[in-house]
C-alpha cells in the first residue's frame, strides 16, 4: 500500500535551517508529483511546494519562496524539504503528500513537526 | 490569488444530512477536492474532481459544484464524521494549490 513517511522535524531558532525528508513507497515514485503542506496550530491546510514527477519543475507558495527549496531522489524514493531563514509562523505540522493529476493530493503521509522558537 | 471561502463550523444531528459549502469566483469552472481531517490524523481525501469518490470512501460522501459554490454533502451523519473538511483547487493561473479555511462538522 502507498505509504510516506516524513523525518526530521524537531526544534529550531528563527534564522536557522532544518531539512525535512519524505520517504515513499508502495507506488512508482518517479511517475508522480509530490507536494509539501503544512498545518500551522490552530490553523488550517496551506499548500507549501510540489515538484514535478522528474524533478524538473518547482512551485512554491509565496510565503516560502526564496526561503524553502524542494528537491528529489528518485533512486532513494525520497523528497526533501529544505527550510531556510526560518520565521515564527514557519511552526507547523509539514506533510508530504503524493500528486494524482497534477491537481490533488491522493495519499498524505502523518505529517513532521517543525517548530521555530529561540 | 484565488481564494475558497469555508463556513467555519456547521452542526448536523445524528442521521441527517451535512451540506459544507466552499465558495469560489467561477468555481463551477475548477475541479474542486475535498479533504477530511480529524484531530492527530492525516487528512484523508474523501471526494475529488468535484464528485468522484476515492476507492473504500462510502457512498455517504458526495459532492457538487456549480456556479460559485461547490458542496460536500455528507448524509446519514454519525458521530465518527465529525472532523474538519477542506475544500481545494489547483488554481492553474498562479500554479498554485488553494485550500478553503476549513469547516468543523460537529454531530449534535
Amino acid at each position: 500500500q502507498v505509504q510516506l513517511v516524513e523525518s526530521g522535524g524537531g526544534v529550531v531558532q528563527p534564522g536557522r535551517s532544518l531539512s525535512l525528508s519524505c520517504a515513499a513507497s508502495g507506488f512508482t515514485f518517479g511517475s508522480n508529483g509530490i507536494h509539501w503542506v503544512r498545518q500551522a496550530p490552530g490553523k488550517g491546510l496551506q499548500w507549501v511546494a510540489l515538484i514535478s514527477y522528474d524533478g524538473r519543475h518547482q512551485y512554491y507558495a509565496d510565503s516560502v519562496r526564496g526561503r524553502f527549496t524542494i528537491s528529489r531522489d528518485n533512486s532513494k524514493n525520497t523528497v526533501y524539504l529544505q527550510l531556510n531563514s526560518l520565521r515564527d509562523e514557519d511552526t507547523a505540522v509539514y506533510y508530504c503528500a503524493k500528486d494524482l493529476m497534477s491537481s490533488l493530493c491522493d495519499y498524505w503521509g502523518q505529517g513532521a513537526l517543525v517548530t521555530v522558537s529561540s | 490569488s484565488y481564494v475558497l471561502t469555508q463556513p467555519p463550523s456547521v452542526s448536523v444531528a445524528p442521521g441527517q444530512t451535512a451540506r459544507i459549502t466552499c465558495g469560489g469566483n467561477i468555481i463551477g469552472s475548477k475541479r474542486v477536492h475535498w479533504y477530511q481531517r480529524k484531530p492527530g490524523q492525516a487528512p484523508v481525501l474523501v471526494v475529488y474532481d468535484d464528485s468522484d469518490r476515492p476507492s473504500g470512501i462510502p457512498d455517504q460522501f458526495s459532492g457538487s459544484n456549480s456556479g460559485n459554490t461547490a458542496t460536500l454533502t455528507i448524509s446519514r451523519v454519525e458521530a465518527g464524521d465529525e472532523a474538519d473538511y477542506y475544500c481545494q483547487v489547483w488554481d492553474s493561473s498562479s500554479d498554485h494549490m488553494v485550500f478553503g479555511g476549513g469547516t468543523k462538522l460537529t454531530v449534535l
